[in-house]
């Protein structure tokens, strides 16, 4: 089945300091992959994507690239501001063994502290 | 504001009882899912429904139920509630892109059961 290893946290950064937050999946075929925030007391907002091998996502300040050849799409940020404090998940959207239907499956996220 | 939206936000009831959570999906989306979150299990997907039909199952127990009517809502039905069952509830929705598809999440209900 489909599966994603998210960096264990809590992680704690000053601010303009340079992020990583690493993520590796498992899945059957050609899966399209996330970054999903969570600001306290929030919901899942997307953060970036990418749906195809090399394909960079960003947005924000932040980037994903899919790497195929080593299963990764680790999040990274030059410069950390006390604003991006947040649970950061990724996930992958793949098929269901059962049919033609996608499934996103989420790492257990990452508590990312910024600290002035 | 991502365009899902869900109420209620707070839900507080007792074990035994039964719950109703709606959501909305954005304009134009036919697809919508529903997520747990709980401290233990993570996020995990319980059900998708694709214009008003079942599309695919996760670990959604028997107590709860969904559906979506023709407008396109659904609702989460809970019901016999554990202590267990406390979690956030997220919706989501999305257009069906094939391999492309994103799902654009609702703000959630929180729900607590005493």
């Amino acid at each position: 089945g489909n599966s994603v290893t998210q960096m264990e946290g809590p992680v704690t950064l000053s601010e303009e300091a340079f992020l990583t937050i690493n993520c590796t999946y498992t899945a059957t075929g050609y899966p399209s992959l996330f970054w999903y925030v969570q600001y306290p007391g929030e919901g899942l907002q997307l953060l970036l994507k990418a749906t195809k091998a090399d394909d960079k996502g960003s947005n924000k300040g932040f980037e994903a690239t899919y790497r195929k050849e080593t299963t990764s799409f680790h999040l990274e940020k030059g410069s950390v501001q006390v604003s991006d404090s947040a649970v950061y998940f990724c996930a992958l959207s793949g098929l269901i063994s059962s049919g033609s239907a996608r499934q996103l499956t989420f790492g257990s996220g990452t508590q990312l502290t910024v600290l002035p | 504001d991502s365009g899902v939206t869900q109420t209620p936000k707070h839900l507080i009831t007792a074990t035994g009882q039964r719950v109703t959570l709606r959501c909305s999906p954005r304009s134009g989306d036919l697809s919508v899912y529903w997520y747990q979150q709980s401290l233990d299990q993570g996020l995990q997907f319980l059900i998708q429904y694709y214009n008003g039909e079942e599309r695919a199952k996760g670990n959604i127990l028997e107590r709860f139920s969904a559906q979506q009517f023709p407008d396109l809502h659904s609702e989460l039905n809970l019901s016999s509630l554990e202590l267990g069952d406390s979690a956030l509830y997220f919706c989501a929705s999305s257009v069906q892109q094939g391999r492309q598809e994103t799902q654009y999440f609702g703000p959630g209900t929180r729900l607590l059961v005493l």
